[in-house]
């Protein structure tokens, strides 16, 4: 069964404008991690923001916040005043932590983001 | 900064050949992984490990080997090459768990055709 479900194969947002990629997970293990990774044309993986499962708060990190619903078992990525360098694949991604640190990350299938000026 | 490095960003080889693609990690982490990437289907895990040689599989295993010999360094072997792993290979490294928010940190990858 899939695990981590992002149903946006891809989105175009205007520069400066704010955008929400979609990301849907299922576990069983009350304990878990989400991850948020983009990734350029380049191809690298880069770390954008985390939110654990017992996290109070929603995670911050500069103009990226991760909106957590864990009712909902969402974990959407939200992106404020998008530039055109915002303008990559993003993945989704989950860690249980049955087995605490060995365990790897699960990702889901990817959203394309392109920024419009 | 955690440096992960694939030995290769591009790579060329022929049905039948064994193929070999090293990764290695510079910041003495125990987890490493092996990932591939394909058009609408994200990444995929192939193989990880957590220690030096051990090894467990991931969710696409079949045609792929690895091998854990030394602790920053995780190579992963294509027995028979064919023209279905055509992909982008993808290798990440990660600190054992504490509270388990450690990143998976990924190198550039490795584009690799199989004609």
């Amino acid at each position: 069964a899939q695990k981590i479900t992002q149903t946006q194969p891809g989105m175009f947002v205007q520069e400066k404008e704010a955008v929400t990629l979609d990301c849907t997970y299922d576990t069983s293990d009350p304990s878990y991690g989400l991850f948020w990774y983009k990734q350029p044309s380049s191809g690298e993986m880069i770390f954008l923001i985390y939110q654990g499962s017992y996290d109070q708060q929603n995670a911050t990190e500069g103009r990226y916040s991760l909106n957590f619903q864990k009712a909902r078992k969402s974990a959407n990525l939200v992106i404020s005043a998008s530039q055109l360098g915002d303008s990559a694949m993003y993945f989704c991604a989950m860690r249980e932590y049955r087995n605490s640190g060995n365990t790897p990350l699960v990702f889901g299938k990817g959203t394309r983001l392109s920024v419009i000026a | 900064d955690v440096k992960v490095t694939q030995s290769s960003r591009y790579l060329v080889k022929r049905t039948g050949e064994k193929v070999f693609l090293e990764c290695v990690q510079d910041m003495d982490h125990e987890n490493m992984f092996w990932y591939r990437q394909d058009p609408g289907l994200g990444l995929r895990l192939i193989y990880f490990s957590y220690d030096v040689k051990m090894k467990e599989k991931g969710d696409i295993p079949e045609g792929y080997s690895v091998s854990r010999e030394k602790k920053e360094r995780f190579s992963l072997i294509l027995e028979s090459a064919s023209t279905n792993q055509t992909s982008m290979y993808l290798c990440a490294s990660r600190a054992f768990g504490d509270r388990g928010n450690q990143p998976q940190h990924f190198g550039d990858g490795t584009r690799l055709s199989i004609l």
